[in-house]
C-alpha cells in the first residue's frame, strides 16, 4: 500500500550547525504534506506545511522542500539548538483526504 | 487560546478493565482526531469526528475500542477489557475543518499490566 517513510532514524549534529532530516513518499495523490516536532513526552507541534502547488517553502529558521518528480520531502533546519533535539514526523494527505498517514520519524539529536 | 488538552495524563490498568481517556479540543474546532502511537512508532489513526458524529472509524483495532463526542466538544475514548497490547500513548487532535492543520494534545500514556 501506499506509505510514507524516513530515510535516517537518527541524526546527530552539533549545536549551530544546518541539519536536513528526508522523507519519501509514494502516494501521487498526495497535495499536502505536514512537518511535525514531538519532544520527548509531549504530543506532535505542527512546524510547517506545504501543498503540492509549491517546492519550497520557509518558516522560522525552518525550510520545507518538496520534489514531486522524486516524491522526497525535506526538512532543514538552520543553526540547529539543543532546543530543536526531537522526534520529527512528516506525514502526508491525499487530496481530498482528511486523514494524513504519518511516518515512523526522525530523532534528531542536538550536541551543545 | 488554550490548546488541545487530555486526561489522565498517564493511566496504569490491570489487564481486563476499562479505561476512558478524555480529550478537549481548541474551542471552535468542528474536526477531532483519535491516534494511537506505540513506542518508537509513527501515529496510528483511530477515529475521526466532524461535530459530533464519526463519519470515519476505520481506525479502530477492534469492537473493545470506541470513542463518542458531545456538544461539537468534549471526546472520550473508551477501552473495554483492556489488553496489554494496548499499551501505548493515545493522542488527540483537533482542527477548524476536516482538511486543516491539526493540533495534538499532550497524550494519554496507558500501561496495561
Amino acid at each position: 500500500g501506499e506509505s510514507v517513510g524516513l530515510h535516517l532514524p537518527t541524526l546527530s549534529v552539533q549545536e549551530g550547525d544546518n541539519s536536513i532530516i528526508n522523507c519519501a513518499y509514494s502516494n501521487s495523490a498526495s497535495d499536502y504534506f505536514i512537518w511535525y516536532k514531538q519532544e520527548s513526552g509531549k504530543g506532535p507541534q505542527f512546524i510547517i506545511d506545504i501543498r503540492s502547488n509549491m517546492d519550497k517553502r520557509q518558516g522560522q529558521r525552518v525550510t520545507v522542500l518538496l520534489n514531486k518528480t522524486v516524491k522526497h520531502l525535506s526538512l532543514q533546519i538552520a543553526a540547529t539548538q539543543p532546543g530543536d533535539s526531537a522526534v520529527y514526523f512528516c506525514a502526508e494527505r491525499a487530496g481530498g483526504s482528511y486523514i494524513p498517514t504519518f511516518g515512523r520519524g526522525t530523532s534528531l539529536i542536538v550536541h551543545p | 487560546g488554550a490548546g488541545v488538552s487530555q486526561s489522565p495524563s498517564n493511566k496504569v490498568t490491570e489487564k481486563g478493565k476499562d479505561v476512558e481517556l478524555r480529550c478537549d479540543p481548541i474551542s471552535g474546532h468542528t474536526a477531532l482526531y483519535w491516534y494511537r502511537q506505540r513506542l518508537g512508532q509513527g501515529l496510528e489513526f483511530l477515529i475521526y469526528f466532524q461535530g459530533n458524529s464519526a463519519p470515519d472509524k476505520s481506525g479502530l483495532p477492534s469492537d473493545r475500542f470506541s470513542a463518542e463526542r458531545t456538544g461539537e466538544s468534549v471526546s472520550t475514548l473508551t477501552i473495554q477489557r483492556t489488553q496489554q497490547e494496548d499499551s501505548a500513548v493515545y493522542l488527540c487532535a483537533s482542527s477548524q475543518g476536516s482538511l486543516e492543520t491539526q493540533y495534538f494534545g499532550p497524550g494519554t500514556r496507558l500501561l496495561v499490566l
